[in-house]
């Protein structure tokens, strides 16, 4: 059985980067693609990124190049980073598994708020 | 970029009756597209792939068909576990994995 599950500070500073962890379990880093994928408060669905297990990596341009996935196979989890975070980046952030080009497989969400 | 747009954008059916769901991309791109269902307080669940294909588990009376610009979502007989917003979303990876803005769907 696959699980995911997003660890990280619930509240982030503006201009702050907001990192979170998705750790993973029935499942090796090193053999799937892997995904970040937001929801602000009451709205849809946003891909931020994906990296694969060829070592690369795509990103929302929408995100201006403020995005980055990585990760680290020895703890088996992956990693997301934004950068210079502003309100519009509240939201409930997912770590997901990809089958093909689409997620299979979910975690349970990580609420992050940007405020002083 | 790829713009995915879901129709309609709410409604409401009584259990039994069928539904039918759709999802215009703005541009061709072939049967590349998934259906999700998003349950409150729920992470997004994968109902179809490939247009078409369901995942091992999903309930044969969701189906999904469609290529080239125009897929839909059919649910042939609603359950009240149905309720939920559900998601076209584009699955090619020359294109940014766009999702649609979703469609409620209310059961009575």
């Amino acid at each position: 059985q696959v699980l995911l599950e997003e660890s990280g500070p619930g509240l982030v500073q503006p201009s702050g980067t907001l990192s979170l962890t998705c750790s993973v379990s029935g499942a090796s880093t090193t053999t799937y693609d892997w995904a970040w994928v937001r929801q602000p408060p009451g709205k849809g669905l946003e891909w931020l990124g994906s990296v694969y297990f060829s070592g690369e990596t795509k990103y929302n341009s929408s995100l201006g190049g403020r995005v980055a996935i990585s990760i680290d196979m020895s703890k088996n989890h992956f990693s997301l980073r934004l950068y210079s975070v502003t309100a519009a980046d509240t939201a409930l952030y997912y770590c997901a598994r990809h089958y093909k080009d689409y997620f299979m497989y979910w975690g349970q969400g990580t609420r992050v708020t940007v405020s002083p | 970029e790829v713009v995915l747009t879901q129709s309609p954008d709410t409604l409401s059916l009584s259990p039994g009756e069928r539904v039918t769901l759709s999802c215009r991309a703005s541009q061709f791109i072939s049967r590349y597209l998934a259906w999700y269902q998003q349950k409150p307080g729920q992470a997004p669940r994968l109902l179809i792939y490939d247009a078409s294909n369901r995942p091992t588990g999903i309930p044969a009376r969701f189906s999904g068909s469609g290529s080239g610009t125009d897929f839909t979502l059919t649910i042939s007989s609603l359950e009240p576990e149905d309720s939920a917003v559900y998601y076209c979303q584009l699955g090619s990876n020359w294109a940014p994995y766009a999702f649609g803005q979703g469609t409620k769907l209310e059961i009575k």
